[in-house]
């Protein structure tokens, strides 16, 4: 079993649409979490970050963290055209400074 | 916001030959340097951490020997790919940790060995 789980997709939406991502994961001893947004051929650019659990908002994209369900999501409001690209969740846990990725979601939102 | 450059963006190279890939953090120390690599259609990969001055560490799989990483001061960190081989071919991000916390992507480097 993969630390990290995420549907790979694709999931497609029609613009104007809110687009719901999660993932599931099974360390419980991450903290930190990581939404990053990556476009075709580029490096990963983060979206959002959380500590622990809780809800954090910023501007249309909303993140989620409920660490009793070992579940993260992030929601993306009024969706554009331009929001299509593939979605990472990343989760680490302070000591040890690394990331544990999820597979990504691709996103398409269509016109 | 802070900003790590990566050079180059896209690399094509013969087989047995070497290639260097570079990140430099423009504005801020960068203390760990982490490279992954991805697969198309695949998440990111950590291949190895380094910390300034310090040797890297590997990921388990990874050879250490082919995949030289240096991180000689706070602003840079160099990944060597060693006699390349087309199975190499994959895309190089690095991601850089500093003082002050959180971690910042380069833009990637397409590595195509042919």
């Amino acid at each position: 079993q993969k630390e990290v789980e995420q549907d790979p997709g694709p999931l497609s939406v029609p613009e104007g649409a809110i687009v719901s991502l999660n993932c599931t994961y099974s360390n419980s001893a991450f903290q930190y979490f990581m939404w990053y947004r990556q476009y075709s051929r580029k490096g990963p650019e983060l979206l959002m970050y959380t500590y622990s659990s809780g809800n954090k908002e910023d501007g249309r994209f909303t993140a989620q963290v409920d660490k009793s369900s070992k579940y993260i999501s992030l929601f993306i409001r009024d969706s554009q055209p331009s929001d299509s690209a593939t979605y990472l969740c990343a989760m680490g846990s302070d000591s040890w400074g690394k990331f544990q990725f999820g597979a990504g979601t691709q996103v398409v939102v269509t016109p | 916001g802070a900003v790590v450059s990566q050079h180059p963006s896209r690399v094509i190279c013969k087989s047995g030959t070497s290639v260097k890939i570079e990140c430099r953090s423009l504005d801020f120390q960068a203390t760990t340097m982490f490279w992954y690599r991805q697969f198309p259609k695949q998440s990111l990969m950590l291949m190895a951490t380094s910390n300034e001055g310090s040797k890297a560490t590997y990921e388990q799989g990874v050879e250490k020997d082919k995949f030289l990483i240096n991180h000689a001061s706070l602003t840079l960190s160099t990944l060597t790919v060693t006699s390349a081989h087309p199975e190499d071919s994959s895309f190089y991000i690095c991601s850089a940790r500093g003082t002050a916390g959180g971690y910042t992507f380069g833009s990637g480097t397409r590595l195509t060995v042919v």
